[in-house]
């Protein structure tokens, strides 16, 4: 079973409109920490947003902001008034405890996002 | 300061070559990995080393070989390369717990 799931494989929105883009997860780990990465055609990872499973209020940062839903698994990320420069492959992304204490990395499949002027 | 840089950014190479791509992190982070990225863009975890230590072996043919001299260093040697092989293959870092990465540049990698 998928660990991360991103079901949107592609996004459109209005430059200065705010867009929320799905990311569900799945673990039985009480410890976890989520993660949203940004990349641009250029080929970079820019890390934009962490939530940690503990938290009790939803990760903001300038314009990101992580919509964390924990008893649903879902850790949407929503940016408010998009840019154009906000087009780009985005990554939802988990990171779990296992026997041991090492926190496995897991990676969806990403979604495309087109900022439209 | 380049906080994960891996070398080259770009590698050009015919079928049967060995070719290695280096990376050095300077956060002090504990733990270092290899991601391949490929053409549909999907990020598969390779290699996880934390201090030196081999933690993280996904199915990954045995002619990828990680190396590890110290925390700070993660290079990544490919034997024999394939077609199949090109792709983009990035370094990352983190420090220990459920925290983010961060990633170098990236290596394009094409195989012909």
């Amino acid at each position: 079973a998928q660990k991360i799931t991103q079901t949107q494989p592609g996004m459109f929105v209005q430059e200065k409109e705010a867009v929320t883009l799905d990311c569900t997860y799945d673990t039985s780990d009480p410890s976890y920490g989520l993660f949203w990465y940004k990349q641009p055609s250029s080929g970079e990872m820019i890390f934009l947003i962490y939530q940690g499973s503990y938290d009790q209020q939803n990760a903001t940062e300038g314009r990101y902001s992580l919509n964390f839903q924990k008893a649903r698994k879902s850790a949407n990320l929503v940016i408010s008034a998009s840019q154009l420069g906000d087009s780009a492959m985005y990554f939802c992304a988990m990171r779990e405890g296992a026997a041991g204490g090492s926190y496995i990395p897991t990676f969806g499949r990403g979604t495309s996002l087109i900022v439209h002027p | 300061d380049t906080a994960v840089s891996q070398t080259p950014k770009y590698l050009v190479t015919q079928m049967g070559n060995d070719k290695s791509i280096k990376c050095e992190q300077n956060l002090g982070h504990d733990t270092m990995y290899w991601y391949k990225q490929d053409s549909k863009k999907f990020l598969k975890i390779m290699f996880s080393y934390n201090n030196k230590e081999l933690i993280i072996n996904e199915t990954v043919p045995n002619r990828f070989s990680p190396k590890s001299p110290d925390k700070a260093h993660l290079n990544l040697h490919i034997n024999s390369l394939e077609l199949g092989d090109s792709a983009v293959y990035f370094c990352a870092s983190s420090r220990n717990g459920p925290y983010g990465y961060t990633f170098g540049s990236g290596t394009r990698l094409t195989v012909v």
